[in-house]
């Protein structure tokens, strides 16, 4: 079982949906989660970055963690097409050391 | 411009042909990173460097090596590459905070096919 497990999808919404992207993982020792948005073609570019559990806001985009099921969510409101790309998650403990989802590819069409 | 470069973009290269792939950031980052993307299985981190000197293993480490002489470079060697190293791979760069790398800067990515 990897670390953390992330439905590839690929999921596809209408333009202006709310879109939930989730991911679990088993380690209990993990404290710091990410998401990272990555076009088709090019790097990961960091969406979110949250430590412990709680909520998170930026714009559009909000990250949930719950540390009492392990689960990651990634909420989208108001999707866009620009929003078509493929959004992993990560986790790590207070190390280096990055564990990322399979990735999920998100398609929002107009 | 704050940036993350890797070299070469793109190689084909033959079963044992030992090759180095470089990474560059102008960024004064502590912390460096490699990984590998391959369908179906994410991104998986293969080392990792807190600064300059200490490196890390990461999920994949077999088959590769790392260097950190410098701040600014963290080359991937892969000294008798083999066909199952075929894949998209990525450099990383990123601030500590707490001593979590928590805004990582992506290289655009190198290529990798081994025959």
């Amino acid at each position: 079982q990897k670390e953390v497990e992330q439905d590839p999808g690929p999921l596809s919404v209408p333009e202006g949906a709310i879109v939930s992207l989730n991911c679990t993982y088993s380690n209990s020792a993990f404290q710091y989660f990410m998401w990272y948005r990555q076009y088709s073609r090019k790097g990961p570019e960091l969406l979110m970055y949250t430590y412990s559990s709680g909520n998170k806001e930026d714009g559009r985009f909000t990250a949930q963690v719950d540390k009492s099921s392990k689960y990651i969510s990634l909420f989208i409101r108001d999707s866009q097409p620009s929003d078509s790309a493929t959004y992993l998650c990560a986790s790590s403990s207070n190390t280096g050391k990055l564990i990322f989802g399979q990735g999920t590819t998100l398609q929002a069409k107009p | 411009e704050a940036q993350v470069t890797q070299n070469p973009r793109y190689l084909i290269t033959v079963t044992g042909k030992k090759l180095t792939v470089t990474c560059s950031q102008n960024m004064n980052h502590e912390y460096m990173s490699w990984y590998r993307q391959d369908p179906g299985l994410g991104l998986r981190q293969i080392y990792y460097s807190m600064n300059v000197e200490v490196t890390d293993k990461g999920d994949v480490p077999e088959g590769y090596k790392v260097s950190r002489k410098e701040k600014r470079n963290f080359p991937l060697i892969l000294e008798s590459p083999s066909p199952n190293q075929t894949s998209l791979y990525f450099c990383a760069s990123s601030p500590l905070d707490r001593g979590v790398p928590d805004t990582q800067y992506f290289g655009p990515g190198t290529r990798l096919t081994v025959l």
